[in-house]
């Protein structure tokens, strides 16, 4: 099946500095990838919705300028959490439509803390 | 928009019973309903998933049940074991949407 690659696993940070997380897709070409949050013991929340070559989609109350999406190519998507403040510490995993279908494959996700 | 309930929020069940966990959706759109698992730490796990044109899916020891009418889909787990201790979310999407999720279930089994 396919395969979806996220990296960092897990990151730790200072207050006020930012993250980068990327989101590959191995083995097929993703034009559209999700990307969502997860706190402790609460649900997947959608964050937004990054497109290729066009600008990514925001959920209501995410703010577009504090978590920065990229979607350069058709592999690769990468999100970046600008002056990371403790409570943006939080489990993010991006996921990307098969080909053919309606599943979507998830990233492993990336645990990030920030002090 | 697409809204998902889900319900229990927590099930406790002793080893070899049946657990259900049952779903609702608003958009009647949907046409994909996947359940996963989550373990600590990890990302969810696809565990079984259902069409829209399909009333009933079984995989071994898990079926789940869609009532397109009725807007709700469940899962069913027999013979429960330990290992099936987890967090379940059931979850929808349409076309060129993305997945929708409950809230989730923490389901517990004891031996």
């Amino acid at each position: 099946g396919a395969v979806v690659s996220q990296h960092p696993s897990r990151v730790i940070c200072k207050s006020g500095t930012s993250v980068k997380i990327e989101c590959r897709s191995l083995d097929f070409q993703a034009t559209t990838m999700f990307w969502y949050r997860q706190f402790p013991k609460q649900s997947l929340m959608l964050m937004a919705t990054s497109n290729e070559g066009s600008k990514a989609t925001y959920e209501q109350g995410v703010e577009k300028d504090k978590f920065l999406i990229n979607h350069a190519s058709l592999t690769l998507s990468t999100l970046t959490v600008t002056s990371a403040h403790p409570e943006d510490s939080s489990f993010y995993i991006c996921s990307a439509p098969g080909q053919v279908g309606e599943k979507l494959f998830f990233g492993s996700g990336t645990q990030l803390s920030v002090l | 928009g697409e809204n998902v309930e889900q319900h229990p929020s927590t099930l406790s069940v002793q080893e070899g019973d049946s657990a259900v966990i049952k779903c609702t959706y608003s958009d009647s759109a949907s046409n994909y309903f996947p359940w996963y698992k989550q373990e600590l730490g990890k990302g969810p796990q696809l565990i079984i998933d259902i069409r829209s044109n399909v009333g009933e899916k079984k995989d071994q020891r898990i079926a789940v049940t869609l009532n397109k009418t009725a807007k709700h889909f469940s899962l069913h787990i027999t013979e429960t074991q330990p290992e099936d201790s987890a967090v379940y979310f059931c979850a929808a999407r349409k076309a060129g949407t993305a997945l929708i999720f409950g809230k989730g279930t923490t389901l517990s089994v004891s031996s």
